[in-house]
């Protein structure tokens, strides 16, 4: 089974500076699907940015960028110029190309986001 | 476009007591999903239907049924609810699988 891990369970930026969020996944597939969601206070899950594993450019929506390393099933998402807006629970998941599982979206346990002002 | 809706958006049973949680898409959707999120959690999947017609369990079934009653329409339903089935529940639509899931507002189920 898969599984994705986000190890910080808290981070905290400054605003204005960039902070990145690490996640980590087991898969013995070789084509899949990676998402970054975001989620607010108002409890809306919200897509931030989405990479094609099999697509060797990283995925960059405005300010959000993502770092996918396939060799080492590691996907970080940056965010640059953080404002306060940005402080959620950012959630990572996985989900394999084809197959069984391909419709399942695994998620890691989240890391919430506090933004200073 | 309202995108996706949920009702109720909140709800308390006393154990035993059955419920339906309601959802519907208005994008034309093909595949729909039913989610819980419990605190500390990830959100785990419950049941799925890839296309009108057809449904799939997820990982963490037990105790719930799913009904794809049209396109537009995948509702959930706890037969005899269980205080283990306090959570808030997601629904979600994509046209496909590996595409952007859009998730409806939540509703949070207390079962006492």
């Amino acid at each position: 089974a898969q599984t994705v891990t986000q190890s910080q369970p808290e981070m905290s930026v400054q605003e204005a500076e960039t902070v990145t969020l690490s996640c980590t996944y087991d898969t013995s597939e070789s084509d899949y699907y990676l998402f970054w969601y975001k989620q607010p206070p108002s409890r809306q899950m919200i897509l931030v940015i989405r990479q094609e594993a099999y697509k060797q450019q990283n995925a960059t929506e405005n300010r959000f960028s993502v770092n996918f390393q396939k060799a080492a099933k590691s996907f970080s998402l940056k965010i640059s110029d953080s404002q306060l807006g940005d402080a959620a629970m950012y959630f990572c998941a996985y989900s394999p190309y084809s197959g069984a599982g391909s419709y399942q979206l695994t998620f890691g346990k989240g890391t919430k986001l506090s933004v200073i002002p | 476009n309202a995108g996706v809706t949920q009702t109720p958006k909140f709800q308390v049973l006393k154990t035993g007591q059955s419920m339906t949680l309601q959802c519907a898409q208005d994008m034309n959707h093909n595949s729909m999903y039913w989610y819980r999120q419990d605190p500390g959690m990830g959100l785990r999947l419950i049941y799925y239907s890839a296309s009108e017609g057809t449904t799939d369990k997820g990982e963490v079934p037990n105790g719930y049924n799913v009904s794809r009653l049209n396109k537009r329409e995948f509702s959930l339903r706890l037969e005899s609810a269980a205080p283990s089935q306090t959570s808030v529940y997601f629904c979600a639509s994509n046209r496909d699988r590996g595409y952007e899931q859009y998730f409806g507002p939540g509703t949070r189920l207390t079962v006492t």
